[in-house]
């Protein structure tokens, strides 16, 4: 399968601060990615989705203003939290697609934990 | 009622015993159909994708979809204790739109 990699893998920050995540498709071209959260033992939150070149789409109930997304290239999208606070310590993990959205493709995870 | 309809588990079979996975769903509209494996604190890994009804095999692992039934289901043979993970079913309309996942099968084999 295709590959996507997620980084970092983990991160601590400080309450207050802004942390970002990158998703990169490294053998094809992303046309959609999705970004989702994870709770201990739970199934996927998605967040938000990001088509190349378009503002993101975020789902009812997640604040724009504080997970922004970025896509602004085939094979690249980020996550940045801002102004992070310890209730935002999750697992966050990045998907990617090609167009039309038929199979996607997930990167690691990134495991956040703001102290 | 979700679109997507998943047991969650736990399930706990003995190496080498043939595994069952399913899931139903509502949305007529899904054609593409995928199932992950995930291990604890990683990402999903795509382990099947069917478009058509029928049978799809690729070694140990062989996914069914049933189209008419709105039922999918994904066969493990020979089960070993690294299938030990939590499966995910997944479908979509195709187009721009989103993936639906269901809650995701923990599924445990013992030695």
């Amino acid at each position: 399968g295709a590959v996507v990699s997620q980084h970092p893998s983990r991160v601590i920050c400080k309450s207050g601060t802004s942390v970002k995540i990158e998703c990169r498709s490294l053998d094809f071209q992303a046309t959609t990615m999705f970004w989702y959260r994870q709770f201990p033992k739970q199934s996927l939150m998605l967040m938000a989705t990001s088509n190349e070149g378009s503002k993101a789409t975020y789902e009812q109930g997640v604040e724009k203003d504080k997970f922004l997304i970025n896509h602004a290239s085939l094979t690249l999208s980020t996550l940045t939290v801002t102004s992070a606070h310890p209730e935002d310590s999750s697992f966050y993990i990045c998907s990617a697609s090609g167009q039309p959205v038929t199979e996607a493709f997930f990167g690691q995870g990134t495991r956040l934990t703001v102290v | 009622q979700k679109e997507v309809e998943q047991d969650p588990g736990p399930l706990s079979v003995p190496e080498g015993a043939i595994v069952s996975l399913n899931c139903t769903y509502s949305n007529s509209a899904f054609q593409y159909f995928m199932w992950y494996r995930q291990y604890s604190r990683k990402g999903p890994e795509l382990l099947m994708y069917t478009y058509s009804s029928g049978n799809k095999e690729d070694g140990r692992f062989t996914a069914q979809v049933d189209k008419s039934s709105k039922y999918i289901s994904l066969f493990i043979r020979d089960s070993q204790p690294s299938d030990s993970a939590t499966y995910l079913c997944a479908m979509t309309t195709g187009g721009y739109n989103k993936l639906i996942f269901g809650a995701g099968t923990r599924l445990a084999v013992h030695p």
